[in-house]
């Protein structure tokens, strides 16, 4: 089975500065997809940004990129820029590329605090 | 833009009663999706539908829960006698495809509350 870490409860970043967030996962596949989420206090999940494990190259959308290292198994986002309204709760989930309609597993997520 | 709604967004129940949770996907999807998160933990898959039948199923989901898509817009959650440990927040969630574009598009979710 897989199985998703994020070893960071709490991150804390100043307003217009870059934070990463840690995520590792551990799976025998070769083929997945890695997202990560964001779950302000309104509690909607909200997809970020996801990156197909093929791919070498990271993911980027806007203000967010990922650092994805296949062989170390760690996908990591970094947020540049950031802002009040990127407070939140951040999870990393994978994917299985394989089986119909596959579930999301999650991590146990990284609540991210913006100061002024 | 569409959405996956649900309701209740608050649920309170007692023990041993059952309770159904609603959720309406987003129209032209064909993956749906139930989640669950217990206070301050993360999230966890309960179950995938297609083509009205169940596709997988994760350990939580005993036969105490049951899902069903009664007609072509609602997809629900049913806990036939809730415990005090099913309280969390229940997401569902929605996909027009399995392939790697297709989103899984949550809804907001609905608080299970069991006294």
């Amino acid at each position: 089975a897989q199985t998703v870490t994020q070893s960071q409860p709490e991150m804390s970043v100043q307003e217009a500065e870059t934070v990463t967030l840690s995520c590792t996962y551990d799976t025998s596949e070769s083929d997945y997809y890695l997202f990560w989420y964001k779950q302000p206090p309104s509690r909607q999940m909200i997809l970020v940004i996801r990156q197909e494990a093929y791919k070498q190259q990271n993911a980027t959308e806007n203000r967010f990129s990922v650092n994805f290292q296949k062989a170390a198994k760690s996908f990591s986002l970094k947020i540049s820029d950031s802002q009040l309204g990127d407070a939140a709760m951040y999870f990393c989930a994978y994917r299985s590329e394989t089986g119909t309609a596959s579930k999301l597993t999650f991590g146990t997520g990284t609540r991210l605090q913006v100061t002024l | 833009e569409p959405e996956v709604t649900q309701t209740p967004s608050h649920q309170v129940t007692q023990m041993g009663q059952e309770v159904i949770l609603r959720c309406v996907p987003i129209s032209n999807h064909l993956y749906f999706y139930w989640y669950r998160q217990i206070l301050g933990q993360k999230v966890e898959f309960l179950v995938s539908f297609y083509n009205n039948e169940i596709s997988e199923k994760s350990e939580i989901f005993d036969d105490q829960f049951s899902v069903e898509r009664p007609d072509g817009s609602n997809f629900t959650l049913k806990i036939r006698s809730t415990k005090l440990e099913d309280s969390a927040m229940y997401f569902c969630a929605s996909s027009p495809g399995q392939g790697f574009v297709y989103e899984q598009y949550f809804g907001p979710g609905t608080r299970l509350t069991v006294t």
